[in-house]
């Protein structure tokens, strides 16, 4: 595709519910990311994934979030027992290689509200 | 850890002028820098990247500089508009991942 996509562009759930979020990187970019946006707040990294692996998930905040990339393209973020603390912005981004040389390329984002 | 600082938080200027955002950064230790501009309520759009062994990127009226050993960038820009208006985020890369300022609001007043 033209571009990193994800889906759903919004989700509101309940405390306590699963959610899932989906991410579309550029195609032939093996190197994915997540990161969380709060308001007003720079985004903060989530966890890296090179091909289907997690390389680093460092930045995953507990144990209710989980992430997998089956076949070394899209991702799903998995929120499990949502908390209203887990509202924000949810990003994806991708590049052509794990390297830190190479530039990441963001998609839309996933609006997360946990009422 | 990184940490990342943006200065001014927010910045209001008339049409035409020129400006000057900065950037600073605890570890020197970086593979590169990134500009963002976000829209409100909208993902990140890259502006420019610039390796850790350059010292600046152009692209139109965005000139951005790196000085890795003092740990700034800057980001200027020329001749502002009322479309400029937006935050703007600078990030440097670790080995893993992007450490990102907390961004300049900036609002370009026609």
């Amino acid at each position: 595709g033209a571009g990193v996509s994800q889906t759903p562009s919004n989700k509101v759930t309940e405390k306590g519910k699963y959610v899932e979020l989906r991410c579309d990187p550029i195609s032939g970019h093996t190197a994915l990311y997540w990161y969380r946006q709060s308001l007003g707040q720079g985004p903060e990294f989530l966890i890296y994934f090179q091909g289907t692996g997690a390389a680093d998930d460092s930045g995953l905040p507990n144990d209710r979030f989980f992430a997998v990339r089956p076949e070394g393209s899209v991702s799903t973020l998995k929120i499990q027992r949502t908390e209203r603390g887990d509202s924000a912005v949810y990003l994806c981004a991708s590049s052509l290689a794990g390297t830190g040389h190479n530039e990441q390329f963001f998609g839309p984002g996933t609006r997360l509200t946990v009422l | 850890k990184q940490e990342v600082t943006q200065i001014p938080a927010a910045l209001s200027v008339p049409e035409g002028e020129n400006l000057v955002l900065n950037c600073s950064f605890t570890d020197s230790a970086i593979y590169n820098l990134q500009w963002f501009r976000q829209d409100p309520g909208k993902g990140l759009t890259s502006l420019l990247l610039i390796q850790s062994s350059q010292r600046e990127q152009t692209s139109g009226r965005l000139n951005a500089s790196l000085d890795k050993s003092s740990g700034r960038s800057t980001l200027y820009i020329a001749a502002s508009q009322p479309g400029d208006s937006a935050t703007y985020l600078c990030a440097v890369t670790g080995a893993n991942n992007l450490f990102f300022g907390t961004g300049t609001r900036l609002t370009v007043i026609p």
